[in-house]
């Protein structure tokens, strides 16, 4: 099947600092790719879904201005957080669709820790 | 995407084959029934999705019931790495595929 990356894999922060988490396509063009965050022991929760060219769409209760995104290319989405805070920690995962499998595929997941 | 219900945990010996089911009563016509699962600390993985009929891939088969509102994902020959979580989730597909609506899944653990 086809692959999403994610750089770095996990994260250590100070409180007030930004981080910024990339997502690849490697073997396929994405237009459209996803951020999902999950809390421990909690399922996967949709943040913003990722345009190439045009705006993220967030999902209601998501700071826009705190989770920055930016599609640069078909095969790349970055996901910063903005002076990040400990309630921030979480595992942070993108997943892109391939279309012509109607599939959808996940990177293998960043874990953001603020201390 | 429509609701779907499944166990919270499931048992099952190695080499046994494991049965999943996944109950999504108000699904529309359009929508797919995807699987996905997480292991431990990773992505989800997809394992395999269907409309209407059975679908067999090297990894599971999915069997929906003709009037949809139920189906089952068999992983015929379990082995300790398939301890995870599994997810079912309905999905129309088209514009609004990838705004995948994860339930709490099927906690499966495979046991020696």
């Amino acid at each position: 099947g086809a692959v999403v990356s994610q750089h770095p894999s996990r994260v250590i922060c100070k409180s007030g600092t930004s981080v910024k988490i990339e997502c690849r396509s490697l073997d396929f063009q994405a237009t459209t790719m996803f951020w999902y965050r999950q809390f421990p022991k909690q399922s996967l929760m949709l943040m913003a879904t990722s345009n190439e060219g045009s705006k993220a769409t967030y999902e209601q209760g998501v700071e826009k201005d705190k989770f920055l995104i930016n599609h640069a290319s078909l095969t790349l989405s970055t996901l910063t957080v903005t002076s990040a805070h400990p309630e921030d920690s979480s595992f942070y995962i993108c997943s892109a669709p391939s279309w012509g499998t109607d599939t959808q595929y996940f990177g293998p997941g960043t874990r953001l820790t603020v201390l | 995407d429509a609701k779907t219900t499944q166990p919270p945990s499931m048992d099952c010996a190695e080499g046994r084959a494991a049965n999943l089911p996944c109950n999504h009563s108000t699904i529309s016509g359009n929508e797919y029934v995807y699987w996905y699962r997480q292991i431990h600390s990773q992505g989800p993985q997809y394992i395999i999705h269907g409309l209407k009929n059975n679908e067999t891939n090297e990894m599971a088969s999915l069997i929906i019931t003709e009037d949809r509102k139920s189906s089952t994902l068999i992983l015929p020959h379990a082995t300790l790495r398939d301890t995870a979580v599994y997810y079912c989730i309905a999905n129309a597909g088209g514009t609004s595929y990838g705004k995948l609506t994860f339930g709490q899944g099927t906690i499966l653990t495979v046991h020696p």
